[in-house]
């Protein structure tokens, strides 16, 4: 079974400075990892996903995930933050093998960004 | 860029009623999903969808619930009685393939409410 942990429910950092959103990953085979941002009342928006390709992922909006199998994670990092940065970010796992993979979301953590 | 559209954004419905929620996925996706977030809790998987029929299922998705692909745009999910405890967020979203790499491209929701 799959399984996502998130271990931060918020963090708030100051806008310029760097963001770390935390997550660990628990899979039975080898997994596809995502990170999905929600902004209030908007839908999920994916900002990027690792697929056994390079460990190092960058996605929109200047964000990167980097993949450690060794530590069973798969952290979200932003060297300067913005305003407009301030979401709800999910961490997700999809793994196969089956039909038509269902994604396992972690609990989400909120950023807030100050002046 | 082409986006996954649901419809109606907020429904507000008696309890023991039926409701509908309705989702326009991307065209040229074949594999549907619909998800749901309870209010401060995570998104859980519903059901996935592929080939006019039900791929897999959680425990969530009883005999109250059901899903349909009408006709070549719409894909619906049907709340047979609903239930105070059906209140939540409901997320549709498509992908091209089943494959556990392929991400999975979401709707804003429709926010249920159930009274």
């Amino acid at each position: 079974a799959q399984s996502v942990t998130q271990l931060d429910s918020h963090v708030s950092v100051s806008e310029g400075t760097p963001v770390l959103l935390r997550c660990n990953y628990s899979s039975s085979y080898s997994p596809s990892l995502f990170w999905y941002v929600q902004h209030p009342n908007k839908g999920l928006q994916l900002l990027l996903k690792y697929t056994s390709a390079a460990t190092l992922v960058k996605g929109i909006n200047g964000f990167e995930a980097e993949f450690k199998k060794s530590e069973t994670s798969f952290h979200l990092t932003k060297p300067s933050a913005h305003m407009s940065d301030a979401a709800e970010y999910f961490c997700v796992v999809s793994e196969g093998p089956g039909t038509a993979s269902k994604l396992t979301f972690g609990t989400g953590t909120r950023l807030q960004v100050t002046l | 860029e082409p986006e996954v559209t649901q419809t109606p954004s907020h429904q507000v419905t008696q309890m023991g009623q039926e409701v509908i929620l309705r989702c326009v996925p991307i065209s040229n996706h074949l594999y549907f999903y619909w998800y749901r977030q309870i209010l401060g809790q995570k998104v859980e998987f519903l059901v996935s969808f592929y080939n006019n029929e039900i791929s897999e299922k959680s425990e969530i998705f009883d005999d109250q619930f059901s899903v349909e692909r009408p006709d070549g745009s719409n894909f619906t999910l049907k709340i047979r009685s609903t239930k105070l405890e059906d209140s939540a967020m409901y997320f549709c979203a498509s992908s091209k393939t089943g494959a556990a790499s392929q991400p999975q491209h979401f709707g804003d929701g429709t926010r249920l409410s159930i009274l």
